[in-house]
């Protein structure tokens, strides 16, 4: 099955530095990935969409210069926190759709996500 | 903008007891996916079950089955036969032409 490997799994920084969190489909090319927050005990709030070659699409609310995201090729996505702060600590999740397959026909494949702990 | 509800945050059944888990939708798309997807304590988001808008048939997969209320937008999700792996978060989604949405989340536990 398809496999979406996110690292790292836990992070933990100092306020004011930056942290890079990469998403990697390993055996699907994915033009678009999806990067999601998730606070505890609360769903998955969309954060941005990410397109293969171009720039992110963000979610009202989502400072593009504090979260980047760089789609550089069809199997790596990155987010980049910067200058992170302790509000910043949360549980980051990316997912991504098969290129091969049609818009509606497959299920997103999600990472294992990633715990960001800033102190 | 599509929204995705579900209205019972927490919910409790015995081990072997039948639960279900409601969820409902808004959307002005008529081409659409919507899912259940699981997500236990390792917080790994596992797909239970999706359906199809444009089928009529509710989807199936052993004991989970759901009932899709198209005019209703209406999508649950029904467990039969409980068992303790169950337990986990539950969360019913919506995916049109661009993302996928997720509802608040329901969470499940089996009790033995």
């Amino acid at each position: 099955g398809a496999v979406v490997s996110q690292h790292p799994s836990r992070v933990i920084c100092k306020s004011g530095t930056s942290v890079k969190i990469e998403c990697r489909s390993l055996d699907f090319q994915a033009t678009t990935m999806f990067w999601y927050r998730q606070f505890p005990k609360q769903s998955l709030m969309l954060m941005a969409t990410s397109n293969e070659g171009s720039k992110a699409t963000y979610e009202q609310g989502v400072e593009k210069d504090k979260f980047l995201i760089n789609h550089a090729s069809l199997t790596l996505s990155t987010l980049t926190v910067t200058s992170a702060h302790p509000e910043d600590s949360s549980f980051y999740i990316c997912s991504a759709r098969d290129h091969g397959v049609g818009r509606y026909n497959s299920p997103l494949h999600f990472g294992n996500g990633t715990r960001l702990t800033v102190t | 903008a599509q929204t995705v509800t579900q209205s019972q945050p927490e919910m409790s059944v015995q081990e072997a007891e039948t639960v279900t888990l409601s969820c409902t939708y808004d959307t002005s798309e008529n081409n659409y996916y919507l899912f259940w997807y699981k997500q236990p304590p390792s917080r790994q988001m596992i797909l239970v079950i999706r359906q199809e808008a444009y089928k009529q048939q509710n989807a199936t997969e052993n004991r989970f089955s759901v009932n899709f209320q198209k005019a209703a937008k209406s999508f649950s999700l029904k467990i039969s036969d409980s068992q303790l792996g169950d337990t986990a978060m539950y969360f019913c989604a919506f995916q049109g032409a661009q993302k996928l949405v997720f509802g608040q989340g329901t969470r499940l536990t089996i009790n033995p």
